[in-house]
């Protein structure tokens, strides 16, 4: 079965760092999406991006953050510096864009643990 | 999209049904009511969904009453896997379905 797969599984960082969480989303869908869940707390949305540009981000996706689809297959979040409250796990999720019908579920990835020391 | 409420959490033998209930009073004609689920800080799970007939597929069923302000998802069996963070969504169905609002679900134990 097709599945979203992110990488690196965890990763932990010092305060002020750059990181790039990265996303390999199913191959025939067109929908990535990055959420966060920070421990203890509600998953969170945070972006939406099509045809190569974000179409919907939330209050939480500041200008610290930035989405890139670099090449045909990977999806990335990077983090430009990086605040102890970034410290959650991040979703990547992916969907098809089916014209015939417009109910399509979203896929997610298993997550990237973020610590921020 | 319209708000719901769902009980924090539930108990369920296994092998017997779990049924969850979740209630979306201000729903809209056009909003459809999204399950999925969360296994131990796992990537969230897409069950079921329906507007306002019941639907059932391998995983679960969903009943939507004739109102349309509740909604009860069933796990007829339901199995130490299924123990998990159940959420109920409504949204407005888009070509994207991608931009989920997440509340804090029902925490779903099943007990041996």
């Amino acid at each position: 079965e097709p599945e979203v797969t992110q990488t690196p599984s965890h990763q932990v960082t010092q305060m002020g760092q750059e990181v790039i969480l990265r996303c390999v989303p199913i191959s025939n869908h067109l929908y990535f999406y990055w959420y966060r869940q920070i421990l203890g707390q509600k998953v969170e949305f945070l972006v939406s991006f099509y045809n190569n540009e974000i179409s919907e981000k939330s209050e939480i996706f500041d200008d610290q953050f930035s989405v890139e689809r670099p090449d045909g297959s990977n999806f990335t979040l990077k983090i430009r510096s990086t605040k102890l409250e970034d410290s959650a796990m991040y979703f990547c999720a992916s969907s098809e864009d089916n014209k015939t019908n417009v109910n399509t579920e979203a896929f997610f990835g298993q997550g990237t643990r973020l610590t921020v020391v | 999209d319209a708000k719901t409420t769902q009980p924090p959490s539930m108990d369920c033998a296994e092998g017997r049904a779990a049924n969850l209930p979740c209630n979306h009073s201000t729903i809209s004609g056009n909003e459809y009511v999204y399950w999925y689920r969360q296994i131990h800080s796992q990537g969230p799970q897409y069950i079921i969904h329906g507007l306002k007939n019941n639907e059932t597929n391998e995983m679960a069923s969903l009943i939507i009453t004739e109102d349309r302000k509740s909604s009860t998802l069933i796990l007829p069996h339901a199995t130490l896997r299924d123990t998990a963070v159940y959420y109920c969504i409504v949204r407005v169905a888009l070509r994207s379905q991608g931009n989920l609002i997440f509340g804090k679900g029902t925490k779903l134990s099943v007990k041996p």
